[in-house]
């Protein structure tokens, strides 16, 4: 059972956008860095975000990372078919001494 | 270019154990932590354990400590994972991944992870 929260599932039509919440506590997400990977089937996962809201070369600024307390959100606009993954975020807890993820977000563009 | 190539991974029996290694190239090896982190089929990510860059902080999931060692080899960039007393609750994807940050006491995330390898628990 992860610490932090996602919703299951996420939809949008081609050009909207979508947000994903990553709800988490004081230990966590209140207090250390966030980062979101995206995860297509049978490959392996690739970060979106890292230090909360740094996206790495080549990830297109389509993506954004916020937080606001002890959660934390991705943001995706201009959705693409080439968007549908599963996203996941994921955090160092500091009471546990552990990264944790996200329960996981399957995004499907209508 | 930055590439982790994860390799050991196979078919275990119950109650055995299994060592996974990870190659690195592409980056300053010895410059980040390394991290280890699992899938189950179908399900979703689950880190295993995490070591800096000095080997000086390790940290493991509670679901493995006391079973699971990893370990480091900076002169040859290699991330190792020993694995002993292997159960059908550890039959998963293991990937090796590499941290933005030197130190495990501050983890920004993971930028660049391996193709992964297969680690299947059966008798």
């Amino acid at each position: 059972q992860s610490v932090l929260t996602q919703p299951p599932s996420v939809s949008a039509a081609p050009g909207q956008k979508v947000t994903i919440s990553c709800s988490g506590g004081s230990s966590n997400i209140g207090k250390n860095y966030v980062a979101w990977y995206q995860q297509t089937p049978g490959t392996a996962p690739k970060v979106l975000i890292h230090d909360s809201n740094k996206r790495p070369s080549g990830i297109p600024d389509r993506f954004s990372g916020s937080e606001s307390g002890s959660s934390a959100t991705l943001g995706i606009t201009g959705l693409q078919t080439g968007d549908e993954a599963d996203y996941y975020c994921g955090t160092w807890d500091s009471s546990l001494s552990a990264y944790v993820f996200g329960t996981g977000t399957k995004v499907t563009v209508l | 270019e930055v590439q982790l190539v994860e390799s050991g991974g196979g078919l275990v029996q119950p109650g055995r154990s299994l060592r996974l290694s990870c190659a690195a190239s592409g980056f300053t090896f010895d410059d980040y932590a390394m991290h280890w982190v699992r899938q189950a089929p179908g399900k979703g990510l689950e880190w295993v354990s995490g070591i800096s860059w000095n080997s000086g902080s390790i940290a493991y999931a509670d679901s493995v400590k006391g079973r699971f060692t990893i370990s480091r080899d900076n002169a040859n960039n290699s991330l190792s994972l020993q694995m002993n007393s292997l159960g059908a609750e550890d039959m998963a994807f293991y990937y090796c991944a590499k941290d933005v940050s030197p130190t495990i006491l501050v983890v920004g995330g993971f930028d660049f992870w391996g193709q992964g390898t297969l680690v299947t628990v059966s008798s």
